[in-house]
Formats: C-alpha cells, sequence, structure tokens
C-alpha cells in the first residue's frame, strides 16, 4: 500500500514570495489533515478535511495560509505572503477512523 | 477538552539498556491514544495505538505501551534499545467519540530519546 506522497520535500524561499504544497492521501482515506512543526515541536494542526469538507480549519491563519481539496482526494496548502516565521516542516497525514494518522516525509520551508 | 504531558523532555540512554518513556493525559471522556516517532528529517511515524481490549499494546520495532485508566498513562517501553531507536517520540490522544468526524489529535511535546554506545 502506498503512503501518504508530499511533494517538495524542500523548498527556500524569501518573506513575501508565495509557496504551495501538495499532498496525496493514502487511496480510500476519507480524512487529511495538514500540520506545521517548528523545529523542537510538536505538530500543530492547520487543517482538517471530510472528503472535500472543511471539519476544522481553528488554527489556520487565514489571511495567509489557505488550503483546498477539491476532488476529496489530493490537497494543496498555499501561504501568501510567507513570513520569516513561517519556517518549518509542514505535514500532510491522512486516517480512516479509529485507526490513527499516517503521515508524509513533510515538505521542509525554509523562509529567508 | 484533552491534554498531554511527556513527561521527560530528553532521555539519554546506553545501547542495550530497557527505556520507558512516559506519557500522562487528562481527559473528561474516553480517549483513543497513540505513540508516534519521527526519526531525524523524516515524517511521523505510528509506533502503536490504544483503542479497546488489552491495555498492554504492541507495537512495530519491539516496543509497547500500556494503557493505566486509573493513572490516566500511556508509558512507551523498550527491553531493550538500539541506536537505531534514537529519534523524537510524540504522545498523542483523541476523543473515543466521533463528533463531526473530528478525532482531532491533542500531542505531547515529544520526549528525544538518545541511544548512545
Amino acid at each position: 500500500e502506498a503512503g501518504v506522497a508530499q511533494s517538495p520535500r524542500y523548498k527556500i524561499i524569501e518573506k513575501r514570495q508565495s509557496v504551495a504544497f501538495w499532498c496525496n492521501p493514502i487511496s480510500g482515506h476519507a480524512t487529511l489533515y495538514w500540520y506545521q512543526q517548528i523545529l523542537g515541536q510538536g505538530p500543530k494542526l492547520l487543517i482538517q478535511f471530510q472528503n472535500n469538507g472543511v471539519v476544522d480549519d481553528s488554527q489556520l491563519p487565514k489571511d495567509r495560509f489557505s488550503a483546498e481539496r477539491l476532488k476529496g482526494v489530493d490537497s494543496t496548502l498555499k501561504i501568501q505572503p510567507a513570513k520569516l516565521e513561517d519556517s518549518a516542516v509542514y505535514l500532510c497525514a491522512s486516517s480512516l477512523p479509529p485507526g490513527g494518522q499516517f503521515f508524509g516525509p513533510g515538505t521542509r520551508l525554509t523562509v529567508l | 477538552a484533552q491534554s498531554v504531558t511527556q513527561l521527560d523532555s530528553q532521555v539519554p540512554v546506553f545501547e542495550e539498556a530497557p527505556v520507558e518513556l512516559r506519557c500522562n493525559y487528562s481527559s473528561s471522556v474516553s480517549v483513543y491514544l497513540f505513540w508516534y516517532v519521527q526519526y531525524p528529517n523524516q515524517g511521523l511515524q505510528l509506533l502503536l495505538k490504544y483503542l479497546s481490549g488489552s491495555t498492554l499494546v504492541k507495537g512495530i520495532n519491539g516496543f509497547e505501551a500500556e494503557f493505566n485508566k486509573s493513572q490516566t498513562s500511556f508509558h512507551l517501553r523498550k527491553p531493550s534499545v538500539h541506536i537505531s531507536d534514537t529519534a523524537e517520540y510524540f504522545c498523542a490522544v483523541s476523543p473515543a467519540y466521533n463528533a463531526g468526524n473530528n478525532r482531532k489529535l491533542i500531542w505531547g511535546l515529544g520526549t528525544s530519546l538518545a541511544v548512545n554506545p
């Protein structure tokens, strides 16, 4: 069974630029999550989708972050414009409740 | 609401020694419990989970954890560690009920396990 796929693995941009991350969940997993993990900290949930609907986006900075999952499968997370404090690893996960979440390798974003 | 406390931020241990990583939680409802491992520059990997049934849960790589409801703990153990077990370990909980498909994971801050030769 293929795991959660993410791209790119690494991205370096300058502040105020835009960036997008892509995630393809495990086949059949209806729930998809985007997390932000700052170095030395645990993951912070940004947004959770159930199929193509948003279940929880309470911690998503909506003035600069957006995410979509138009066909209920893959998803894109965008940051526009980026700030220095957005430097982090962005993790995508998917799940088939109640078995736990399965994570992709993450995208390491560096904002200069 | 739920909360998770990982009692040790760093645990140094020698190779082949036993290890216990401690996790306590707080919740007013029944919970599911998880341990994840994160190797350097990688994503999170599910080590084991407790959903129901036997309180002793066995996971991958020789790890096991015991759910203790009276002490609200879910400590992770391994009888003999290897250098390759060096990683960050995260304990997480989610409510056992399905509230609008939102089984949000509540994460601990992580425990850094360093296995030395």
